[in-house]
């Protein structure tokens, strides 16, 4: 079982959209969980983090998480065609070590 | 300021021959990782220097892989004997003192190896 697995999609949104983008992991002692947003041809940038129970905003993002199921995910509300990417789930194992999924690409059709 | 800039950018070598990459992260971070991405993989850890502590080279693939970091600052990934199944994109991050959920990735250095 992988550490961290995302559905490698596409996942297809029309434009304006939620798109919602799901993680699990299997490591029931991580407590930090990172989205990363990753262009084609470009290096990850981060998102979002998230370490309590719940959700988190921002902007049009929100994080979810929930440690009983051990899953994370991202809704984007009103989608737009440039956020049009990969998006990489992370977790950070111990203290210092991240492990990445392969990623879910999103598409979000104008 | 700068961000984490990374050397070269693309690199095409034949199998067996060795090469370097270079990573220069941020001024003051102190946290510096390295990971290999294949095509349509997500982020594979490599290695991870903190300051002047020892590195964890937990994620190094084999023998062959080798890293080090000069002066806390400038770090070197070295690969030798290349073969074909180490193309790759190889990326390098760094993080600031104390803020480990703040990780600046570097533009990366495509690897093939023919």
């Amino acid at each position: 079982q992988k550490e961290v697995e995302q559905n490698s999609g596409p996942l297809s949104v029309p434009e304006g959209a939620i798109a919602s983008l799901n993680c699990t992991y299997s490591d029931r002692g991580s407590q930090s969980f990172f989205w990363y947003r990753q262009y084609s041809g470009k290096s990850p940038e981060l998102i979002m983090f998230i370490y309590s129970n719940g959700d988190k905003e921002d902007g049009r993002f929100t994080a979810q998480l929930n440690k009983a199921s051990q899953y994370v995910s991202l809704l984007i509300r009103d989608s737009q065609p440039s956020d049009s990417a990969t998006y990489l789930c992370a977790l950070i194992s111990g203290t210092y070590k991240y492990i990445f999924g392969t990623g879910t690409r999103l598409k979000v059709l104008a | 300021g700068a961000g984490v800039s990374q050397s070269p950018s693309n690199k095409v070598t034949e199998k067996g021959k060795d090469v370097e990459l270079r990573c220069d992260p941020i001024s003051g971070h102190t946290a510096l990782y390295w990971y290999r991405q294949s095509l349509g993989q997500g982020l594979e850890f490599l290695i991870y220097f903190q300051g002047n502590s020892a590195p964890d080279k937990s994620g190094l693939p084999s023998d062959r892989f080798s890293a080090e970091r000069t002066g806390g600052s400038v770090s070197t990934l070295t690969i030798q004997r290349t073969q074909q199944e180490d193309s790759a994109v190889y990326l390098c991050a760094s993080t600031p003192p104390g803020r480990w959920d703040e990780q600046f990735f570097g533009p990366g250095t495509r690897l093939t190896v023919l």
